[in-house]
C-alpha cells in the first residue's frame, strides 16, 4: 500500500533553520499539506498545498515540493516549535488519504 | 469562529462498537468534508475516511472498510463515526477535522479528539 516517509527525528539548535522531508511516490500528482501536534492537543495546519501558510502562521515556516519528495522547512528555530510534524497527501487518484509517520523536531 | 466538539471518553469491550459524534458550529456545516483521525497511545496520524455533510456520501481507508461508518445529522451540524468489532488495537484518541469541499485547504479546524479504551 502506499506510503509517506518522514525521518522520524530531527533535532537542531535554537536559531538554526530545521528542514523535515516526506517522501512518497504521488507527492508530484497530489499536494502535501503539513501539520503540527504539541503533546496531548490536537493536530494543526501550518502549511497547505505545498507551500501555502493558513492565516496566523509564522511566516519562519515554509514548505516545498520537488518530484516525490516534500519539504517542510523552519528558519531561526526557537524552543516552541518543538512538535511533532506529519505530512499528508493523497494517493495518485486522490481518492484515500494518508499521513506520514510523523517527526519529532528537538530543539537542542 | 469554527468549532468542532467532539463526545465524550468512552470504554469499550472487545467485540462492541463504539459511535464518536462530532459536533459543528460557526460556519456553514455543508460546505465542509469531516474526515475521521485515529492516534494510537504514542503513535502517529491514521486517516480513517471522511463523509460529505451535502451528500452523506463517505470514502474509508483501506484499513477500515467494512468496520467503520461515517453518518452525518444534517439539522444538528454533527457528523458520527462508528466502528465495530473493536480489538485493543482500536484504543487510541479519535479526531474528526473539517476540509473545505470547493476549495484546496486542508484540514484547517479540528476536534479536541475522544479517547476510547477497549479493554476486558
Amino acid at each position: 500500500s502506499y506510503e509517506l516517509t518522514q525521518p522520524p527525528s530531527v533535532s537542531v539548535s535554537p536559531g538554526q533553520t530545521a528542514r523535515i522531508t516526506c517522501s512518497g511516490d504521488a507527492l508530484p500528482n497530489q499536494y502535501t499539506y503539513w501539520y503540527r501536534q504539541k503533546s496531548g492537543q490536537a493536530p494543526v495546519l501550518v502549511l497547505y498545498k505545498d507551500s501555502e501558510r493558513p492565516a496566523g502562521v509564522s511566516e519562519r515556516l515554509s514548505g516545498s515540493s520537488s518530484g516525490t519528495t516534500a519539504t517542510l522547512s523552519i528558519s531561526g528555530v526557537q524552543a516552541e516549535d518543538e512538535a511533532d510534524y506529519y505530512c499528508q497527501s493523497a494517493d495518485n487518484r486522490g481518492t484515500y488519504w494518508l499521513f506520514g509517520g510523523g517527526t519529532k523536531l528537538t530543539v537542542l | 469562529q469554527a468549532q468542532l466538539v467532539q463526545s465524550g471518553s468512552e470504554v469499550k469491550k472487545p467485540g462492541a462498537s463504539v459511535k464518536v459524534s462530532c459536533k459543528a458550529s460557526g460556519y456553514t456545516f455543508s460546505d465542509y468534508y469531516i474526515h475521521w483521525v485515529r492516534q494510537a497511545p504514542g503513535q502517529g496520524l491514521q486517516w480513517m475516511g471522511w463523509i460529505n455533510p451535502r451528500t452523506g456520501a463517505a470514502k474509508y481507508a483501506q484499513k477500515f472498510q467494512g468496520r467503520v461508518t461515517m453518518t452525518r445529522d444534517t439539522p444538528i451540524t454533527t457528523g458520527y463515526m462508528e466502528l465495530s468489532s473493536l480489538t485493543s488495537d482500536d484504543s487510541g484518541v479519535y479526531y474528526c477535522a473539517r476540509d473545505p469541499i470547493t476549495v484546496t485547504y486542508g484540514m484547517d479546524v479540528w476536534g479536541h479528539g475522544t479517547t476510547v479504551i477497549v479493554s476486558s
